[in-house]
């Protein structure tokens, strides 16, 4: 039972480039989100998925854009990189109200 | 605005020192507060949900308390694989789609 999955573990990007964080999970929740970590900031939440096909904006959303196609699977987008969002970024799910389960994380670095 | 403020940024214990970790939130309605461990490099692991105050859980060495405007997270003689970053976070009741977190607290037990 592998829980929270999340690629790639590590990526560097440069300035203007796009790209896609994946996160599976094999729990079957219905509720996911993406967060991001930064020192001294804490966990931040860019956006949040309640259920397939759907998605809604955190604290954090200006710069990202997700997708709910399954249920299973939450993508984050990034469509134009910015140094800004060099960060540490993870994905969890969970079932209304219990306890989070995190994946790993993804370090992101914008050159 | 709903705050979650933990205390001290960071904990440096002699292994078998007791000692306490707190978390201050200021939520309209608190459903739930949650507690987590993160290592370095991974994803916050799940420890314990508070839902009223007055509540206590534990789990070995850790002990989880809920007062009506803060936790603690009790440590009993601690051990040199205690050393982690303890998050804490609170569910608010009119919005139980999201957790807001603290910025943690970082804890090193020296053997």
């Amino acid at each position: 039972n592998a829980g929270v999955t999340q690629t790639p573990k590590f990526r560097v990007l440069k300035t203007g480039q796009s790209m896609t964080l994946l996160c599976a999970q094999d729990m079957n929740h219905e509720y996911m989100y993406w967060y991001r970590q930064d020192p001294g900031m804490g966990l931040r939440l860019i956006h949040y998925s309640v259920g397939e096909g759907t998605t809604a904006k955190g604290e954090v959303p200006d710069g990202y854009n997700v997708s709910r196609l399954k249920k299973q699977n939450f993508l984050l987008g990034l469509e134009s990189a910015a140094p800004s969002q060099t960060s540490v970024y993870f994905c969890a799910s969970n079932e209304g109200g219990y306890g989070y389960t995190f994946g790993s994380g993804t370090r992101l670095t914008v050159v | 605005e709903d705050q979650v403020t933990q205390s001290p940024e960071a904990l440096r214990l002699q292994e078998g020192e007791s000692s306490s970790l707190n978390c201050s939130y200021t939520v309209s309605g608190l459903r739930g507060l949650f507690w987590y461990r993160q290592d370095p490099g991974k994803g916050p692991e799940f420890l314990f949900t508070l839902y009223s105050a007055g509540e206590e859980k534990e789990k070995e060495r850790l002990k989880a308390t809920l007062t009506k405007k803060e936790s603690f997270l009790h440590i009993t003689a601690p051990k040199p694989e205690d050393s982690a970053t303890y998050l804490c976070a609170v569910q608010a009741s009119y919005n139980t789609d999201k957790l807001i977190f603290g910025t943690g607290t970082r804890l090193q037990v020296f053997p």
